[in-house]
């Protein structure tokens, strides 16, 4: 069974500075892996998707990379704004399989 | 990238009554609906695969009495709460996956309270 897991649960830091999530998975044999923001009471936004062919992806601010070997993937958020305050979800999706497995996600608090 | 619409957004019901939520693909069709239960700063649950016109393939744990999903066309599929107690008070989200089969796309949500 697939653990999806997520350092640190909770993170709080100043405007301007960037942010580092992590996650890492337990079995290597995946189909992709996506970042999700969700913000309070509210469904999912997909932010990233790399395929398990893939290092990293980049939209805008936003870069996540991913080391199969190692089970990790992490998602780095340049410049942090106030606005990017929310909780980071990723999931990986196994080969041959249609399930995402989620970690518990990291809450993040970007302070005027 | 591709819409899942979620309806109602919140709700709240008496213990003993049935709610249901419904989630749709807006610009795709979708022959397979996700649905997921959210515990307060927990990770999303899968509950239940739903299938376009065959039944749904819950996960262990989960009553398939309880949750009852109807998945009767490609774009509407239904997860209704029956016989609704407090302790089934939580956000339940549904997904589908978009055209190449390969992103997944969320609903907005459904915040159930049970009085």
């Amino acid at each position: 069974k697939q653990e999806v897991t997520q350092i640190p649960a909770a993170l709080s830091v100043p405007e301007g500075e960037n942010l580092v999530l992590n996650c890492s998975f337990t079995d290597s044999a995946i189909y992709n892996l996506q970042w999700f923001r969700q913000d309070p009471g509210k469904g999912l936004t997909s932010l990233l998707l790399i395929q398990s062919s893939q290092r990293e992806q980049t939209s805008g601010r936003l870069n996540a990379s991913l080391d199969k070997s190692s089970g990790r993937s992490t998602l780095y958020i340049a410049a942090s704004q106030p606005g990017d305050s929310a909780t980071y979800l990723c999931a990986v999706r196994l080969r041959g399989d249609y399930k995402l497995s989620f970690g518990a996600g990291t809450t993040v608090t970007v302070r005027a | 990238g591709a819409v899942v619409s979620q309806h109602p957004s919140r709700v709240i019901c008496k213990s003993g009554t049935s709610v249901k939520i419904e989630c749709r693909s807006l610009d795709f069709q979708a022959t397979t609906m996700f649905w997921y239960r959210q515990f307060p700063k927990q990770s999303l649950m899968l509950m239940a695969t739903s299938n376009e016109g065959s039944k749904a393939t819950y996960e262990q744990g989960v009553e398939k009495d309880k949750f009852l999903i109807n998945h009767a066309s490609l774009t509407l599929s239904t997860l209704t709460v029956t016989s609704a107690h407090p302790e089934d008070s939580s956000f339940y989200i549904c997904s589908a996956y978009g055209q190449t089969e390969t992103e997944a796309f969320f609903g907005q949500g459904t915040r159930l309270t049970v009085v």
